[in-house]
């Protein structure tokens, strides 16, 4: 089955620094990459996620990419803000867009410091 | 608008006991998941239900578990004989689209059960 490596556990930032978030997967036929935000009570909430026929995909200060060949696909956020602070989970499916059979990271908190 | 609800939103049980997590998802949402999370870990996909059938149950740690979802919108996870080992943070997501049309569908998660066995 699939497996999805996430590194790293805990990330630093300061305020209005980038943080870089980085995930492997295992299975070939995984074609669907979305990334979730889970805040301390809640329940994990989506923020962007990208497909394997796209390289990157931006929305405002999230961005994704995706390496195919490597199988490695990466989180991106630019001007860091304190509210950013939580963990975040990647995940991969072979389900094309389909919450059916993610396959999660372990997560990487990340705290933004003011 | 309600987002997924879950209830209870803690569950003491003892080891051996039946347990029932509730799951209410979005109106008018056809898919429904149910994932498991371990304290510190990503969630484990459990079961997945399109309408009222389960189309893929292949997470189910075994027997003991067993969901439902007889008018395809509320959905019931139970659990038998309970061990220590299932004491974790059960998540329910709904999504209006099961990727159908390979459109992006988002699936919208509850904020979980947290269940403990002692």
């Amino acid at each position: 089955g699939e497996n999805v490596e996430q590194h790293p556990s805990t990330l630093s930032v300061q305020e209005g620094d980038s943080a870089v978030i980085k995930c492997t997967y295992s299975d070939s036929a995984s074609n669907y990459f979305p990334w979730y935000k889970q805040e301390l009570g809640k329940g994990p909430q989506l923020i962007i996620d990208i497909r394997s026929n796209v390289g990157e995909k931006k929305d405002q200060r999230i961005a994704v990419t995706l390496n195919k060949t490597a199988k490695h696909f990466s989180l991106h956020i630019t001007e860091t803000q304190p509210e950013d602070s939580a963990v975040y989970f990647c995940a991969a499916s072979p389900n094309s867009g389909s919450a059916r059979q993610l396959t999660f990271g372990s997560g990487t908190q990340l705290t933004v410091l003011p | 608008g309600a987002g997924v609800s879950q209830t209870p939103s803690n569950k003491v049980t003892e080891k051996g006991k039946y347990v029932e997590l509730r799951c209410d998802p979005i109106s008018g949402h056809t898919a429904l998941y149910w994932y498991r999370q371990s304290l510190g870990q990503g969630p484990e996909f459990l079961i997945y239900f399109q309408g009222t059938g389960a189309a893929d149950d292949s997470g189910l740690p075994n027997d003991r578990f067993f969901a439902v979802r007889p008018e395809g919108s509320v959905s019931t996870l139970k659990i038998q004989r309970t061990e220590r080992g299932d004491s974790a943070v059960y998540l329910c997501a709904s999504s209006p689209n099961p990727g159908r049309d390979r459109a992006l569908t988002e699936a919208f998660f509850g904020q979980g059960t947290r269940l403990t066995v002692v």
